[in-house]
This record gives C-alpha cells, sequence and structure tokens, in this order.
C-alpha cells in the first residue's frame, strides 16, 4: 500500500479482555516501531523491530503487552487482559534502514476500555 | 540516559507574530534529529530533519530548526505564523542508526487572530 495501515481504528473492548492491534508498514520498509498516545501526552515507545535483529521491547510497559512482527512485515501488538489505563491511540510507523531515515506513521487504533 | 525535552506543553501566539518552539535532548556523540507536527484529527508527518552538514535545517510550510551541538538544542522557528499552523509539534531523536526514535511530549502550538 501507498502508507502505513493500522486497524481497526476504533477498537472499545471490555476490562479484562484481551485485544489485538493490526499494523501493516510500507513495502520495503524493514523498521517498524509502535508507540502510545494518551490524551494530552506525547508519544510513548513500546517496541521497534528493525530486520532480523532482536527487537528492542523496553518500551512495554508491563509484560500484559507483546507484539510480534511475522516475516518482517506485519506486526501486531497484543494487550492481555485490558486495563482502563490502557485507553489511549496506538500508533505504528515504518522507516527504512538508517538512521537518517524518517519514520511514517499510521492513523492509529484508538483503543478504549470500558 | 537517552531523552528529549520540550519545555512548553503549550505556546500561544498572534497570527503573523514569529514563533519558536524549544527542543533539548541528553547528550550524545552523533544524533539525528526530526521535527514532526500532528495537525488536528490527523496522523504525525515528517517536518524537517537534521542529519549532518549545515546546523539551519530548512523544512515545509516555512519552518526552520537548528541544530546546536554544545547546547544540545534543536529549536523549531517561523518567521510568521498562520492560522493553518495551529497543530501539536514533536520534536525527536535517534542516537545512532539502528536504535529507535524518541519523542519528546509535544507541544501545542495555537495561533490568535
Amino acid at each position: 500500500g501507498a502508507g502505513v495501515s493500522q486497524s481497526p481504528s476504533n477498537k472499545v473492548t471490555e476490562k479484562g479482555k484481551d485485544v489485538e492491534l493490526r499494523c501493516d508498514p510500507i513495502s520495503g520498509h524493514t523498521a517498524l516501531y509502535w508507540y502510545r498516545q494518551s490524551l494530552g501526552q506525547g508519544l510513548e515507545f513500546l517496541i521497534y523491530f528493525q530486520g532480523n535483529s532482536a527487537p528492542d521491547k523496553s518500551g512495554l510497559p508491563s509484560d500484559r503487552f507483546s507484539a510480534e512482527r511475522t516475516g518482517g512485515s506485519v506486526s501486531t501488538l497484543t494487550i492481555q487482559r485490558t486495563q482502563q489505563e490502557d485507553s489511549a491511540v496506538y500508533l505504528c510507523a515504518s522507516s527504512l534502514q538508517g538512521g537518517d531515515t524518517e519514520a511514517f506513521f499510521g492513523q492509529g487504533t484508538r483503543l478504549t476500555v470500558v | 540516559a537517552q531523552s528529549v525535552t520540550q519545555l512548553d506543553s503549550q505556546v500561544p501566539v498572534f497570527e503573523e507574530a514569529p514563533v519558536e518552539l524549544r527542543c533539548n535532548y541528553s547528550s550524545s556523540v552523533s544524533v539525528y534529529l526530526f521535527w514532526y507536527v500532528q495537525y488536528p484529527n490527523q496522523g504525525l508527518q515528517l517536518l524537517l530533519k537534521y542529519l549532518s552538514g549545515s546546523t539551519l535545517v530548512k523544512g515545509i510550510n516555512g519552518f526552520e530548526a537548528e541544530f546546536n551541538k554544545s547546547q544540545t538544542s534543536f529549536h523549531l522557528r517561523k518567521p510568521s505564523v498562520h492560522i493553518s499552523d495551529t497543530a501539536e509539534y514533536f520534536c525527536a531523536v535517534r542516537y545512532s542508526s539502528a536504535s529507535k526514535i524518541i519523542f519528546g511530549s509535544g507541544t501545542r502550538l495555537s495561533i490568535r487572530p
């Protein structure tokens, strides 16, 4: 596709349920990032995939959060046993390899835990 | 620790006035610096980036930023703002070619007519 695609665009879930958020990066981009944007807050780094290297998971807030990237392309962010504080917009971005490359962002998934 | 600081959470300015949005990062030998903009109800897009070379970087919509290594700053400026510049602006840094991009907490720019 032309840009980073995220699905669903909106998700309402009950507290305690598991959710999966999907990200389709730009074709050919080897780097993929997940961020969380809460109301009035900046972008909180969650996880970073770069090619075949081990992902940087240093931003995952708890062991309820996990992410995988299959075949170096599509990525899924999973939140288990959701809590109300998990409510936020989850943003995915992708980029080419290299420090000078910009990240291209998707429109995000707005997660609401009720 | 690697970090980016945007001291101003909100900056109100009058239309056609100049503006400066401040950004400081934790010191490092080499960095890649970015400014992103998020217009209301839209996704993030790149405004400009500093990689190396000239310390003054020009971006889209008349914005520019100056890299100051001694002060570890990358402030964003525009000589005359327009209503359409109303948005949230994020400073970001990458500390090496194979590392994540770290974002600041953002600065909300509001333009008064």
